[in-house]
């Protein structure tokens, strides 16, 4: 299957600040998508991103989907942000993914105020 | 509003007992998962079902068993034979196989 990886595993950041999330793939990916787990273990799906650039607010996602990699960037970060943040895909290989995500290890994100 | 439920929030279990965590959605999807997490670790898939009354086994399946009766329910028991069950469990959903998923609270199990 196809490995996942991401960087950086942790990030500490003061208030305001900005911030690049990594995802890297080890073979071409489809259903790329981006989760921020919260404090209480609720993981939300942020992006559904395959391929391209998308906007929600203050956070945004690039896929390349040609390079295997994607990229979350959060602006203006606020306390709330805090929590993992996971990068998914499924492996596009012989066709049978079907929507099998595999995880990353995630990013642990802190923002201090 | 539509989502996934899944009970109980805290489960405990006995050695040697099998138990079974509830998973229901109400987003007419198609497809939905299990998967594990352990601390400080990412998920990992245990079962997954495209349909009703069909089922997958996941990369760690072996101690896990599901059902797909119903298109809205997904339970899973972690038997027995699973050495090693305590774990954070989330049940999933998707439309398809391109869509995104949507994710339970989850299920904290701990064996006693």
């Amino acid at each position: 299957g196809i490995q996942v990886e991401q960087s950086p595993p942790d990030l500490i950041l003061q208030e305001g600040a900005n911030s690049t999330l990594r995802c890297n793939f080890s073979d071409s990916v489809n259903n790329l998508q981006w989760f921020h787990q919260n404090p209480w273990g609720q993981l939300i799906n942020l992006f559904y991103i395959p391929s391209g650039t998308k906007q929600n607010g203050r956070l945004s996602a690039t896929t390349v989907a040609t390079e295997r990699y994607s990229l979350l960037y959060i602006s203006s970060s606020q306390t709330t942000d805090s929590g993992v943040y996971f990068c998914a895909g499924s492996s596009n290989a012989g066709g049978t993914s079907y929507g099998k995500l595999t995880f990353g290890q995630g990013t642990i994100l802190t923002v201090h105020p | 509003d539509g989502g996934i439920t899944q009970s109980p929030k805290y489960l405990f279990r006995k050695e040697g007992q099998n138990v079974t965590l509830s998973c229901e959605q109400n987003l007419n999807h198609d497809a939905m998962y299990w998967y594990r997490q352990d601390p400080g670790q990412g998920l990992r898939l245990i079962y997954y079902s495209q349909i009703v009354n069909d089922f997958q086994k996941g990369d760690i399946a072996e101690g896990y068993s599901v059902s797909r009766e119903k298109k809205e329910s997904f339970p899973l028991t972690v038997t027995s034979a699973q050495k090693n069950p305590t774990a954070f469990y989330l049940c999933a959903s998707s439309i398809g196989s391109a869509g995104g998923y949507t994710f339970g609270s989850g299920t904290r199990l701990t064996v006693v």
